[in-house]
């Protein structure tokens, strides 16, 4: 099974500033037929299901806000909030879509410091 | 607007069984993989079992094989997960998911879920 690591597990970032989360997958999630990374990221908040923002690790899901966004190639790749607001508190998990079973990292909490 | 819907969860004893269904509306149903990914409380994500369009070809957990069975009815626009054999480590919210398209295509299971249930939570417990 592909094991997918985020880091950190928590973080606190003032309105307005940069937040970066970053996921590790134990081996590429790169094909290299089409060059596509098979990764995605997903926001939840608390009590909610998980909602896609980001796939193929940087392109955005339609309606989600430009401040979002997502890098990366392999095995490393970063979500990027670039100026946090208070509806962006959520956890964040990557997924791996690349083989079954499918996986997640572990998540990640963003909250307002 | 794609609405997916589960219901049949509650409380059940370990050895129990449960059957899950996902009511979808709002596309064409039979297009699309579907997929189940739990919840554990206050846990992370965890892919369940996918199922294509015609049931041909179904993937599971290696945890649930031999004791989840995912299922559909075209016809009824429903996706199911009949649990047998329930453990503690199974309680969780169950979410019902679409796995999405690319570009129109919907041939792969290999895409990530672009649409969720709220869930249905399953308690196994004595």
């Amino acid at each position: 099974d592909i094991v997918m690591t985020q880091s950190p597990d928590s973080l606190a970032v003032s309105l307005g500033e940069r937040a970066t989360i970053n996921c590790k997958s134990s081996q590429s999630v790169l094909w290299s037929s089409n060059k596509k990374n098979y990764l995605g990221w997903y926001q939840q908040k608390a009590g909610q299901p998980p909602k896609l923002l980001i796939y193929w690790a940087s392109t955005r899901e339609s309606g989600v806000p430009d401040r979002f966004s997502g890098s990366g190639s392999g095995t490393d790749f970063t979500l990027t909030i670039s100026s946090l607001q208070a509806e962006d508190v959520a956890v964040y998990y990557c997924q791996q879509y690349y083989d079954i079973p499918l996986t997640f990292g572990g998540g990640t909490k963003v909250e307002i410091k | 607007e794609v609405q997916l819907v589960e219901s049949g969860g509650g409380l059940v004893q370990p050895g129990g069984s449960l059957r899950l269904s996902c009511a979808a509306s709002g596309f064409t149903f039979s297009n699309y993989w579907m997929t189940w990914v739990r919840q554990a409380p206050g846990k992370g994500l965890e892919w369940v079992a996918n199922i294509k369009q015609d049931e041909d070809e179904k993937n599971y957990l290696d945890s649930v094989k031999g004791r989840f069975t995912i299922s559909r009815d075209n016809a009824k626009n429903s996706l199911y997960l009949q649990m047998n054999s329930l453990r503690a480590e199974d309680t969780a919210m169950y979410y019902c998911a679409r796995v999405s398209a690319d570009s129109g295509n919907t041939e792969s299971q290999y895409r990530p879920s672009d649409y969720w249930g709220q869930g249905t939570l399953v308690t196994v417990s004595s």
